[in-house]
């Protein structure tokens, strides 16, 4: 079974500082894991996802995200935040051969001006 | 094309009326997944198919819930006698069988019961 926990429901950072959020996974085999974005009133973004090799994963927006099998984490990071970054964002594991989507309950990222 | 398509974007029911919402998966894509948005929180997984085979259903309520995926239709997800509790966004995903990619998500269905 996978489970994902973020920590932190509400993020804020101001405009051009470094965005953090936060995943912790848990998983009974090698995780798949994704981070997704969620504008208001719409669907689900994908912007990127660690499957194998390289640990540190670039995705869309300037984001990148990196996978520690030690800490069972997988936090989401951009290095300046843009005002077009305020979202809800979503953390989740798929183990290999399950292909169920499990999530975290979301953290809303807040740009201050 | 390359887009999960939902119909409809909104829903408006009465309580214990029956709600009935389609996914349009994208060409190719095998797996169709069905999720429950509550609140703009959390995502509960409802049921998945593999083309029209039921593959995981244990996220569904299955006094009032059902669905299907058959071919050459778009897969329907129905509600029968919707209680206030059922409100929320109804999101299908569609995926590439035995992949590691992610899913791509239709725009969703909010589905209103009062």
């Amino acid at each position: 079974a996978q489970s994902v926990t973020q920590l932190g429901s509400h993020v804020s950072v101001s405009e051009g500082a470094l965005v953090l959020l936060r995943c912790n996974y848990s998983s009974s085999v090698p995780p798949y894991l994704f981070w997704y974005v969620q504008y208001p009133n719409q669907g689900l973004q994908l912007l990127l996802k660690y499957t194998t090799g390289a640990t540190l994963v670039k995705g869309i927006n300037g984001f990148e995200a990196e996978f520690k099998k030690s800490e069972t984490s997988f936090h989401l990071t951009k290095p300046s935040a843009h005002m077009s970054d305020a979202a809800e964002y979503f953390c989740a594991v798929r183990g290999f051969g399950n292909e169920k989507l499990t999530f975290g309950t979301g953290t809303r990222l807040t740009i201050i001006p | 094309g390359e887009e999960v398509a939902q119909t409809p974007k909104h829903l408006v029911r009465g309580e214990g009326q029956k709600a009935k919402l389609y996914c349009a998966p994208i060409k190719g894509h095998s797996y169709v997944f069905w999720y429950q948005q509550v609140l703009k929180n959390e995502f509960k997984f409802l049921i998945s198919f593999q083309n029209e085979n039921v593959f995981d259903e244990t996220g569904m309520p299955k006094e009032r819930f059902s669905a299907k995926c058959l071919p050459n239709s778009p897969c329907s997800l129905e509600i029968q006698a919707t209680k206030l509790e059922d409100s929320a966004v109804y999101f299908c995903a569609s995926s590439q069988p035995g992949s590691p990619y992610g899913y791509t998500f239709g725009s969703g269905t909010r589905l209103t019961v009062v």
